[in-house]
């Protein structure tokens, strides 16, 4: 199948700052990239559609501002937590659908904010 | 927009038994339904999908089913082993990569041996 990376793994930060999580579709072209969010022993909830060369969609209740996405190229999609808080602490995950619509998953970014 | 119930949450099995996980949609216009296994701290990893054309699907010990007109498609394990063990998610969208998947809320399998 398809494979999607993601970059970092883990992240640990002081609150306050930043995080850029890349998400990298790396044998074929997506021009939309989904952002999950997963709590412990729940389910995926997306947060925004991320798409090449446009502003991104977002689901209701999430802040585009404090969730920044940025799809540059048909094979990168970046979100970046501005002013990380610990109820930001949470595994990020982002997933891209190939030509047949099949949706992959990237490895997921554990994100911890101290 | 889609709504995906799942049922159960948690499903507790012997070793060789068979496991039906239950999902409903309320979007009549889904037509891809794809079953997704995550092993804790790692990955959805796709196990199967369905599209609307299509009423049965299988892959060894694992099929599913799918019923259009009533809104819901299950997950069926046969023989079931201890590695079968994972959280389980449905997902219900349109069929192009442009389309959000959503989810089900998640059945965590546990198979004893």
């Amino acid at each position: 199948g398809a494979v999607v990376s993601q970059h970092p793994s883990r992240v640990i930060c002081k609150s306050g700052t930043s995080v850029k999580i890349e998400c990298r579709s790396l044998d074929f072209q997506a021009t939309t990239m989904f952002w999950y969010r997963q709590f412990p022993k729940q389910s995926l909830m997306l947060m925004a559609t991320s798409n090449e060369g446009s502003k991104a969609t977002y689901e209701q209740g999430v802040e585009k501002d404090k969730f920044l996405i940025n799809h540059a190229s048909l094979t990168l999609s970046t979100l970046t937590v501005t002013s990380a808080h610990p109820e930001d602490s949470s595994f990020y995950i982002c997933s891209a659908r190939d030509e047949a619509g099949v949706g992959f998953f990237g490895p997921g970014t554990r994100l911890t904010v101290l | 927009g889609e709504n995906v119930e799942q049922h159960p949450s948690t499903l507790s099995v012997q070793e060789g038994d068979s496991a039906v996980i239950k999902c409903t949609y309320s979007d009549s216009a889904s037509n891809y339904f794809p079953w997704y296994k995550q092993e804790l701290g790692k990955r959805p990893q796709l196990i199967i999908d369905i599209r609307s054309n299509v009423g049965e699907k299988k892959d060894q010990r694992i099929a599913v089913t799918l019923n259009k007109t009533a809104k819901h498609f299950s997950l069926h394990i046969t023989e079931t082993q201890p590695e079968d063990s994972a959280v389980y998610f449905c997902a219900a969208s349109g069929d192009t990569g442009f389309q959000k998947l959503v989810f089900g809320t998640g059945t965590r399998l546990l198979v004893s041996p």
